[in-house]
């Protein structure tokens, strides 16, 4: 089983501030990472599919990089609306999730 | 619109069965594999089972394999989960999610059905 471990995994941050989340994998998964964003009592939404390909309709802040095994993914002028968990996520051999960051607003 | 709508769930006693439903509107969706990822309460994401657009690939988590039987209907645009030997630990939101292929992103989930086992 591929092991994803993001860090960390609790952030507090002030809005436009950056915010970076890593995910390490056990072993080498190419580019199939994505990342996910979670809000209380929401169901998660893609935000970044294949390590840094963008998804329609999710804001021009949220950025993903990486390949292998070690992934990040970005914010950009951080908004209060992105209080959330963020996880990611690979399907290069069976799925795994990533533990989960959780960013709060200061 | 992509819906995807997730029934079944409800309290069962552990060493019970449930099976879950979901139904899908908004796309073809016997293009599409289809997963079930599950969430204790106050945790992460586990994924659960994968069935590939034609049944043709099965995949399950290891903590559920024996145990957890994945099926789908696609004259009837939907999945199941049959879940049998249910234990404690099993206690979860599962969301049903379309997959991009058998090895692409997720990108698309439901509300999610609660299952809780208890006696």
């Amino acid at each position: 089983e591929i092991v994803l471990t993001q860090s960390p995994d609790f952030q507090s941050v002030t809005p436009k501030e950056k915010v970076t989340i890593t995910c390490r994998a056990s072993q080498s998964i190419g580019s199939s990472l994505h990342w996910y964003q979670q809000k209380p009592d929401q169901s998660p939404k893609l935000l970044i599919k294949y390590a840094s390909q963008s998804i329609s309709g999710v804001p021009s802040r949220f950025s993903g990089s990486g390949s292998g095994t070690d992934f990040t993914l970005t914010i950009n002028s951080l908004e209060a609306e992105d209080a959330a968990t963020y996880y990611c996520h690979q399907s290069s051999s069976l799925r795994t999730f990533g533990q989960g960051t959780k960013v709060e607003i200061k | 619109e992509v819906q995807l709508v997730e029934s079944g769930g409800g309290l069962v006693k552990p060493g019970g069965s449930l099976r879950l439903s979901c139904a899908a509107s908004g796309f073809t969706f016997s293009g599409y594999s289809m997963n079930w990822v599950r969430q204790a309460p106050g945790k992460g994401l586990e994924w659960v089972s994968s069935i590939s657009s034609s049944s043709s690939y099965i995949y399950y988590a290891d903590s559920v394999k024996g145990r957890f039987t994945i099926s789908r209907d696609n004259a009837k645009n939907s999945v199941y989960l049959q879940m049998n030997s249910l234990r404690a630990e099993d206690t979860a939101v599962f969301y049903c999610a379309r997959g991009r292929g058998d090895y692409g992103e997720v990108d698309y989930w439901g509300r999610g059905t609660l299952v809780t086992v208890s006696s």
